[in-house]
């Protein structure tokens, strides 16, 4: 059974830092493109952040460009983000979302990670 | 504002057949690009519904289908049951953002 278990997600001040972990499992974690999509509070889905199955190719949306970095460990069949520079409306829950290479639809997601920036 | 406009709600009776509408532009669903379903219930996170336009992943009941005609994508549901009550998100890729985008939902309620 496919499973994608983020965690990592909490309460943080606005320019504080947070680093988003995403446990692959039930699947061959190289084979596939790795995301992450969040969903402020009420809110639709907006995507957040790409990485190729063998890493060498990312891409970030421009409202996290520069501030945001994905990463991925294929030893671990892990998935992260590190998000530094945090805003207000960064507040959202993260969902880590699998997805094979050359498709452009997102297979399978995880439960999400809240993540709360607030002074 | 989102890139591909869905309607916020649509509803209907028991049994009854709704479609659910996404408007793209030349830069995504005009462009080629596949449109793709998502169902969320309340308090979940979303599922996939139908990817490549029309076709539903296995355990996807075949009361759910879709379609995509140049750079509209319509969603339809037959046999409305209450449990099919939730959020629905279409989903392509916009080259001129270089993102994958979504529509902004459409909350579907089963009178």
């Amino acid at each position: 059974e496919v499973q994608l278990v983020e965690s990592g997600g909490g309460l943080v001040q606005p320019g504080g830092s947070l680093r988003l972990s995403c446990a692959a499992s039930g699947f061959t974690f190289d084979n596939y493109d790795m995301n992450w999509i969040r969903q402020a509070p009420g809110k639709g889905l907006q995507w957040v952040a790409y990485i190729h199955s063998g890493g060498n190719t990312i891409f970030y949306a421009d409202s996290v460009k520069g501030r945001f970095t994905i990463s991925r460990d294929t030893a671990k069949n892990s998935l992260y983000l590190q998000m530094n520079s945090l805003r207000v409306d960064d507040t959202a829950v993260y969902f880590c979302a699998r997805k094979r290479t050359g498709t452009t639809y997102f297979a399978s997601w995880g439960q999400g990670t809240l993540v709360a920036v607030s002074s | 504002q989102s890139v591909l406009t869905q309607p916020p709600s649509v509803s209907g009776a028991p049994g009854q057949r709704v479609t659910i509408s996404c408007t793209g532009n030349s830069s995504n669903l005009g462009a080629g690009y596949d449109v793709h379903w998502f169902q969320q219930l309340p308090e979940t996170a979303p599922k996939l519904l139908i990817y490549d336009n029309n076709n539903r992943p296995s355990g996807v009941p075949d009361r759910f289908s879709g379609s995509k005609s140049g750079t509209s994508a319509s969603l339809a549901i037959t046999g409305l049951q209450p449990a099919d009550e939730a959020d629905y998100y279409c989903q392509s890729y916009d080259t001129s953002l270089s993102a994958w985008v979504f529509g902004g939902g459409t909350k579907l309620t089963v009178l």
